[in-house]
């Protein structure tokens, strides 16, 4: 089972921040937690991952509640292009091996 | 570097054929991994394989099997093709995990039961 849940979709004002929660109530304290995101049925696209501490690149930051228990992926000012399905993913260690398990993602829409 | 390469792109399978899915990678990743894709939904893992010899079930294993006899290919091989298996295919590597690595995707098989 996903171990990650999100809102099916949201939409975003071009130029605006485009905020995208994720509830991961479950995480262990070593299981990172990945963004992806996926544009049209293309593969899905590495945007960013942390354990604890906020990140942030140069596609988008990701802030990390202290409990761990939630993150948040922040595109600061999004565009037509940032359309996609975002995934939030918890990366799991199972038999001494990693697996990433995905959700059902959320799909956001950039208005003009 | 190529990345991820999936052939075929699009295939068309009657009940009960048989085909095999390609995945080769040039990034010399130990970690390989074979998802799928139903419409409106996120990604299922299939099989999964931490090396050359070594291959593992993960979430929808039913259905498929796997080999990964080379570090470089990693093919998905469906015996009797069934309705419910129409889905998008999706192979993705990494390096040997660890806290920094990510996973390459490739662009996708789009495979059609009828």
């Amino acid at each position: 089972d996903a171990k990650t849940t999100q809102p099916p979709s949201m939409d975003c004002a071009e130029g605006r921040a485009a905020n995208l929660p994720c509830n991961h109530s479950t995480i262990s304290g070593n299981e990172y937690v990945y963004w992806y995101r996926q544009i049209h049925s293309q593969g899905p696209q590495y945007i960013i991952h942390g354990l604890k501490n906020n990140e942030t690149n140069e596609m988008a930051s990701l802030i990390i509640t202290e409990d761990r228990k939630s993150s948040t992926l922040i595109l600061p000012h999004a565009t037509l292009r940032d359309t996609a399905v975002y995934y939030c993913i918890v990366r799991v260690k199972d038999s001494g091996t990693y697996k990433y398990i995905f959700g059902t993602g959320t799909r956001l829409k950039v208005l003009a | 570097n190529a990345g991820v390469t999936q052939t075929p792109k699009f295939r068309i399978l009657k009940i009960g054929q048989s085909m095999t899915l390609q995945c080769t990678q040039d990034m010399n990743h130990n970690y390989m991994y074979w998802y799928r894709q139903d419409p409106g939904m996120g990604l299922k893992l299939i099989y999964y394989s931490v090396g050359a010899g070594i291959t593992d079930k993960g979430e929808v294993p039913n259905g498929y099997n796997v080999s990964r006899s080379t570090t470089e290919d990693f093919p998905l091989r469906l015996e009797l093709a069934a309705p419910s298996q129409t889905s998008v295919y999706f192979c993705a590597s990494s390096r040997v995990a660890n806290n920094n690595e990510k996973l390459f995707f490739g662009s996708g098989t789009q495979l059609s039961v009828l």
